[in-house]
């Protein structure tokens, strides 16, 4: 079973849309998480760390969920410059970081 | 200021030839990864730095794999008699701690470095 597993999709939504992608995590003892962005061919950025409380940033808001093993990222009123794959990132034991496979999102007008 | 950079951006080499790639993370940042990105495929962690020392090496793909880093900053990843299946995007993160289990643990990427091995 891979550390970390997300849905690779492609999500094909319309442009106002509302969208929100799980990863599931392996390790019950992973301390940190975030959601990061890749764009085609481009390194990874991060979007947001995400923290137990939950956290919003804008149009974005990321969960944790311990107890079922899993983080959620949900997007508000998407727009075209959405598009991109959204990684999922795992820290165990305080030095290796688990990236998921990324799911894909395209924003459609 | 500067974020992440590697060199080369591209190199394309030929099977059997050793390969270094470098990476310059953020200045002040003591930690430092090295991954491996295939043709639509997911990050393969590969290696971490906390200063100059790598604690884990279990990721590295093989005894080809090797990489060091310095003065707590520059670090090299070599590949040795390259083979066909190590092409890939090579990536260098750097953090400013390690470990924290915080938002200090956020890594930023560089470019990456496109490898081809022909």
């Amino acid at each position: 079973r891979k550390e970390v597993e997300q849905d690779p999709g492609p999500f094909n939504v319309p442009e106002g849309a509302t969208v929100a992608f799980n990863c599931t995590y392996s390790n019950s003892a992973s301390q940190s998480f975030f959601w990061y962005r890749q764009d085609c061919r481009k390194e990874p950025k991060l979007l947001m760390s995400v923290y137990s409380s939950g956290n919003e940033d804008g149009r974005f808001t990321a969960q944790l969920n311990r107890a079922s093993q899993y983080i959620s990222l949900l997007i508000r009123d998407s727009k075209l410059s959405d598009s991109a794959t959204y990684l999922c990132v795992v820290n165990f034991n305080f030095n290796k970081f688990y990236f998921g496979s990324g799911t894909k999102l395209n924003v459609k007008p | 200021g500067a974020g992440v950079s590697q060199s080369p951006s591209n190199k394309v080499t030929e099977k059997g030839k050793d390969v270094e790639l470098r990476c310059d993370p953020i200045s002040g940042h003591t930690a430092l990864y090295w991954y491996r990105q295939s043709l639509g495929q997911g990050l393969e962690f590969l290696i971490y730095f906390q200063g100059n020392s790598a604690p884990d090496k279990s990721g590295l793909p093989s005894d080809r794999f090797s990489a060091e880093r310095t003065g707590g900053s520059v670090s090299t990843l070599t590949i040795q008699r390259t083979q066909q299946e190590d092409s890939a995007v090579y990536l260098c993160a750097s953090s400013l701690v390690l470990g924290s289990g915080s938002v200090t643990d956020t890594q930023y990427f560089g470019p990456g470095t496109r490898l081809t091995v022909l």
